[in-house]
């Protein structure tokens, strides 16, 4: 069974860079078959697509975000990480971690909520 | 405001069954695969259908997924309490180069 986990700090500082890992059990983030996913969604909000990294290293970003959004992977750890900078109060929400299966969001992590606050 | 349309509540008797809407356009629905997700309180969401009608292993046949030109619609049947969530649609826009969702349905079963 696949399963994703998220990790990282709870809160940040207004302007400071946001750093997320997912860390993959169950499959490979090296797998031609899948990309690997990060979404938010604010409190009592929908949700929002930031972006996607395929094991190559090919990314794609929301473009609402590209400025500030890096997504990475590191296929020796099984994991890829979240960078998001100069962080905001609207930036609080949600971050969820997701395996794609280029039509479907098929496995989620818990998700971890990211607060932002001096 | 959300490149998907969806109802932002719907409510059915237990036992009953309920439709849940999705209008894209073109750019989205009309030309790639439409997903539909279930939240539940507290929880992560959960993939219920993928490529338009399909159900993932584990998801009961109560759950159905259709689409016609630019919307899809979402079925469940024999509504139970459990089912109370929000339900969410999703594909990709090929203009946005982005994923996109719907706004989020509230079912309540009463």
């Amino acid at each position: 069974q696949v399963q994703l986990q998220e990790s990282g700090p709870g809160l940040v500082k207004p302007s400071e860079t946001l750093s997320l890992t997912c860390t993959v059990s169950g499959g490979s983030v090296s797998s031609d078959l899948y990309y690997w996913t990060w979404i938010r969604q604010p409190p009592g909000k929908g949700l929002e697509w930031i972006g996607y990294i395929y094991h190559s290293g090919s990314t794609n970003y929301n473009p609402s975000l590209q400025s500030r959004v890096t997504i990475s992977v590191d296929t020796s750890k099984n994991q890829f990480s979240l960078k998001l900078s100069s962080m905001t109060a609207a930036d609080t929400a949600v971050y969820y971690c997701a395996r794609e299966s280029y039509t479907a969001l098929d496995y989620w992590g818990q998700g971890t909520l990211v607060t932002v606050s001096s | 405001q959300s490149v998907l349309t969806q109802p932002p509540s719907v409510s059915a008797a237990p036992g009953q069954k309920v439709t849940i809407s999705c209008s894209g356009s073109s750019s989205n629905i009309g030309n790639n695969y439409v997903s539909w997700y279930q939240q539940l309180p507290g929880t992560a969401p959960k993939l219920l259908i993928h490529d338009n009608n399909e159900r993932p292993s584990g998801i009961p046949d109560r759950f159905s997924g259709s689409k016609s030109g630019t919307s899809a619609t979402l079925g469940i049947t024999g509504l139970q309490t459990g089912d109370e969530a929000d339900y969410y649609c999703g594909t990709w826009d090929s203009s946005l180069s982005v994923g996109v969702f719907g706004g989020g349905t509230k079912l309540t079963v009463v």
